[in-house]
């Protein structure tokens, strides 16, 4: 069953750690994106990798970092440098021509 | 600066009537739009979308009408039913009609409740 697997499904962290939220996918799609969504607001994007081994920030990378080593994993990094992390995180992914298709998310919060 | 806005916060509808949700967008150049549906602690799932050449784009329950000189969009569901309560959220991108992986731009989100 083909689709975009995200994990955990919530995470605690403590201040001054970095964290790092899991997605795959097994829907071959060449792009992937992260997206984050706060209460209120709409999604807003982090960073983006259109191809493996290539990735570009979105509207609001400062405080975190990617990887796009394979084609089904595009791990992000919530890095001490975030000042305000908690957050919903969404992962999705796209093939050309087609609408995004997203993860279920991640819950990161604060401890 | 919110290129993508949709002001209304929450919708409430009955059974079987009409349920419209509103979108504006201020960047021109924008030419290809999309609504997803949202439940809570999931991800969103793609509606129906809507290219910049089209005024409408029909499936099912669930119409998008485009007025490109007043910069607005619009999801209607007809008829409404409990089970599309959710929150809704209309999306635009630049340059859909070529190699597009596109960054999508969202809006706030409405979040509609039809009541039995």
């Amino acid at each position: 069953d083909g689709g975009i697997t995200q994990s955990p499904k919530y995470l605690f962290r403590k201040e001054g750690q970095n964290v790092t939220l899991s997605c795959e996918q097994n829907l071959n799609h060449d792009a992937m994106y992260w997206y984050r969504q706060d209460p209120g607001q709409g999604l807003r994007l982090i960073y983006y990798s259109q191809i493996v081994n290539d990735f570009q920030k979105g509207d609001i990378a400062e405080g975190y970092s990617v990887s796009r080593e394979k084609k089904e994993s595009f791990p992000l990094t919530v890095t001490s440098a975030q000042k305000n992390p908690t957050a919903f995180y969404l992962c999705a992914s796209k093939r050309n021509y087609e609408p995004q298709h997203f993860g279920d998310g991640t819950r990161l919060s604060i401890l | 600066d919110q290129q993508v806005k949709q002001n209304s916060p929450s919708l409430s509808v009955q059974e079987g009537r009409i349920s419209i949700l509103n979108c504006d967008y201020t960047n021109s150049m924008f030419d290809y739009f999309l609504w997803y549906k949202k439940y809570p602690a999931e991800g969103p799932t793609f509606l129906i979308s809507i290219s910049s050449i089209k005024d409408k784009n029909e499936d099912g329950r669930f119409t998008v009408f485009l007025n490109k000189s007043a910069k607005h969009l619009s999801l209607h569901i007809v008829p409404s039913q409990p089970g599309d309560s959710a929150v809704y959220f209309c999306a635009a991108d630049l340059n859909a009609g070529g190699t597009s992986y596109g960054k999508l731009t969202f809006g706030q989100g409405t979040i509609l409740t039809v009541h039995p």
